[in-house]
């Protein structure tokens, strides 16, 4: 079945800066790529997800990569504020069926 | 348009108790999935049901779990017997398509 990595497993910026979190997935079949924001105690939150047939997504300070190649894919969080901290993961869809299959999490702290 | 709602929000059983957690999915959504999380860890799949089906249950354990999505009223995930181990947070996800959107989830704390 379907395998998802994902690094780093915490990270640190200052506030302004760039937040880059990376994942791998296992199976080629795959094609539906999200992306979830959890606060301490709450719901993962859809933030942005992207299908296999484009390359890149933008909204805001926020875009996801897919290269299907490599099957690695990427969210990028721009300009970086103290509210972007927290756990984000990836996950991508497994072989069979809507079932989402999700990576370990990245802790992100954001410094003022 | 009321989001996916779970309950109870937590839930305490000592060992050998029997846990019942519910989920309402989103209206107009027929697919419901449950996965559990432990204390700084991912999001782990347990099953995916449709109305009265089972669709994939792959990530169950084989023995004191099971769960149901009866044609009226909630989905079900049922606990029997709880152990230690069985203390997590529990989400519930709904979709109609492909978008996934979870629940509060509910906290299982077995003494």
């Amino acid at each position: 079945g379907e395998n998802v990595e994902q690094h780093p497993s915490t990270l640190s910026v200052q506030e302004g800066d760039s937040a880059v979190i990376k994942c791998t997935y296992s199976d080629s079949a795959s094609n539906y790529f999200p992306w979830y924001k959890q606060e301490l105690g709450k719901r993962p939150q859809l933030i942005i997800d992207i299908r296999s047939n484009v390359g890149e997504k933008k909204d805001q300070r926020i875009a996801v990569t897919l290269n299907k190649t490599a099957k690695h894919f990427s969210l990028h969080i721009t300009e970086t504020q103290p509210e972007d901290s927290a756990v984000y993961f990836c996950a991508a869809t497994g072989n069979q069926g809507g079932k989402l299959i999700f990576g370990q999490g990245t802790e992100l702290s954001v410094k003022p | 348009n009321a989001g996916v709602m779970q309950n109870p929000r937590h839930l305490v059983r000592r060992r050998g108790q029997e846990a019942r957690l519910r989920c309402s999915p989103m209206k107009g959504h027929s697919h419901v999935y449950w996965y559990r999380q432990l204390p700084e860890e991912g999001l782990k799949f347990m099953v995916y049901l449709q109305k009265e089906n089972i669709i994939d249950e792959s990530g169950m354990p084989k023995e004191r779990f099971s769960a149901e999505f009866p044609k009226e009223g909630p989905s079900i995930l049922r606990i029997q017997q709880v152990v230690r181990g069985d203390s997590a947070a529990y989400f519930c996800a709904s979709s109609g398509g492909e978008k996934l959107f979870f629940g509060s989830g509910t906290q299982l704390s077995v003494l």
